[in-house]
């Protein structure tokens, strides 16, 4: 089973429709991330959280919320979709100590688009 | 200026061939640097660290130049499997902490053709 999952993996939605995409590991991180990628412009953060009370916002949270609803799971909702709101969205975790806490993992990816 | 910068490509050689990928970051306080590997429509995955000495894993060789704030991926014997997009990857520090926020580059694709 993949250590980090994402639900769903495609998905179509309209304009002005509230969209949330959900986030499950299960490789004990605290910290989790939403990256969103649009072609040519790499990865941009989203959202970060170190722990279950800690959110931060990334570059680009406009328009964007998330929650976090324990260590395990990390959702991202669109309140409002619109069309530039368009990409592949990644979660991804990593570990908070040791050598390699800044290797992250990174789910399998939600292709969003908005009509 | 993007914070990490790479030449996007595409580079197209034979199999065999040597290439080597260059990426520039703006942020002198940076902490660790990574390549990640993406191919198409999946998520990236770490490919390996680059650490200030250099350091070579099988076919990979990394190299870090922080005075030119300058990171390199040289890629030796290349396969058709290596075909993919390589991303330079950067933790910048903030306050004097590290909080693991990574910082990608655009990509450099790369395709090995027989």
């Amino acid at each position: 089973d993949a250590d980090v999952t994402q639900t769903p993996r495609n998905r179509i939605t309209k304009t002005g429709k509230r969209i949330m995409l959900e986030c499950s590991q299960t490789k004990g991180h605290d910290r989790m991330y939403w990256y969103r990628q649009d072609p040519g412009l790499g990865l941009q953060l989203i959202y970060y959280s170190f722990d279950v009370k800690d959110i931060n916002k990334g570059e680009i949270s406009d328009g964007y919320s998330v929650s976090r609803q324990a260590q395990a799971k990390f959702s991202l909702s669109l309140e409002s979709a619109i069309p530039n709101q368009t990409a592949l969205y990644f979660c991804a975790t990593s570990g908070s100590g040791g050598p390699s806490y800044n290797e992250q993992f990174f789910g399998p990816g939600t292709r969003l688009t908005v009509l | 200026r993007k914070e990490v910068e790479q030449d996007p490509g595409p580079f197209n050689v034979p199999e065999g061939a040597t290439v080597a990928f260059n990426c520039t970051y703006s942020n002198s306080a940076s902490q660790s640097f990574f390549w990640y590997r993406q191919d198409c429509r999946k998520e990236p995955k770490l490919l390996m660290s680059v650490y200030s000495s250099g350091n070579e894993d099988g076919r990979f060789t990394a190299q870090l130049n922080r005075a030119s704030q300058y990171i390199s991926l040289l890629i030796r014997d290349s396969k058709l499997s290596d075909s993919a997009t390589y991303l330079c990857v950067v933790n910048f520090v903030a306050g004097g902490t590290s909080y693991g926020k990574l910082t990608f580059g655009q990509g450099t694709i790369l395709t090995v053709h027989p």
